[in-house]
């Protein structure tokens, strides 16, 4: 059982550049989000989604895109890629209201 | 918006107790606590419901005011493995906004 996988784990980007992160959990759970943690801002919610084909908008969603179309995985994609985006990215998933959230093990995004 | 968390920081010897509040301006329908150590994934403490119920870990404990929005994560006898920042989680419908965090740090 490997919970939630995020893909990838490093990656160094170009201004301007665009890229997909993917967040794939294999507990059939319904809600899963997308996190980005800076230095003392804590973690931010960017976009979560509550079931397959929807999507919601989160605390810090300029800049990203996400998509949901199978229960599984949820994608998060940055078009155009900024300095200001430099961060951690963690995606968690949880199978309900009530349920605790487990996390990926993050990925280190370095925009230059 | 996300919720309030107090103290940012908190600086134990081993065996020393600590209080972590959090508070929101939202009604809330759960809290989360959750704990991470340097360069790792939060790892999930507890979680209170509106209404009483409490699921976690059994050497922590937590307490959640509904009427004022308000948690507070007690950690007692603390030990060197307790170190980490610890953040709590606030659901007023799907979304889980986290705070900012506190940092811990016990020394023997």
């Amino acid at each position: 059982n490997a919970g939630v996988t995020q893909t990838p784990k490093f990656r160094v980007l170009k201004t301007g550049q665009s890229m997909t992160l993917l967040c794939a959990q294999d507990m059939n759970h319904e809600y899963m989000y997308w996190y980005r943690q800076d230095p003392g801002m804590g973690l931010r919610l960017i976009h979560y989604s509550v079931g397959e084909g929807t999507t919601a908008k989160g605390e810090v969603p300029d800049g990203y895109n996400v998509s949901r179309l199978k229960k599984q995985n949820f994608l998060l994609g940055l078009e155009s890629a900024a300095p200001s985006q430099t961060s951690v990215y963690f995606c968690a998933s949880r199978d309900r209201a009530e349920g605790e959230a487990f996390f990926g093990q993050g990925t280190r995004l370095t925009v230059v | 918006q996300q919720p309030v968390q107090s103290p940012q920081a908190v600086i134990l010897r081993e065996g020393e107790d600590a209080v972590i509040n959090c508070s929101s301006s939202k009604a809330l329908y759960s809290v989360h606590w959750y704990r991470q150590k340097h360069g790792e994934a939060p790892v999930f403490l507890m979680i209170l419901l509106k209404g009483g119920e409490q699921k976690g870990h059994e050497k922590i404990s937590a307490s959640f005011n509904e009427k004022k929005q308000q948690s507070s994560l007690y950690l007692t006898a603390s030990q060197l493995s307790y170190s980490g920042t610890y953040f709590c989680g606030t659901a007023s419908g799907t979304a889980l906004i986290f705070g900012k965090g506190t940092t811990l740090s016990v020394s023997s």
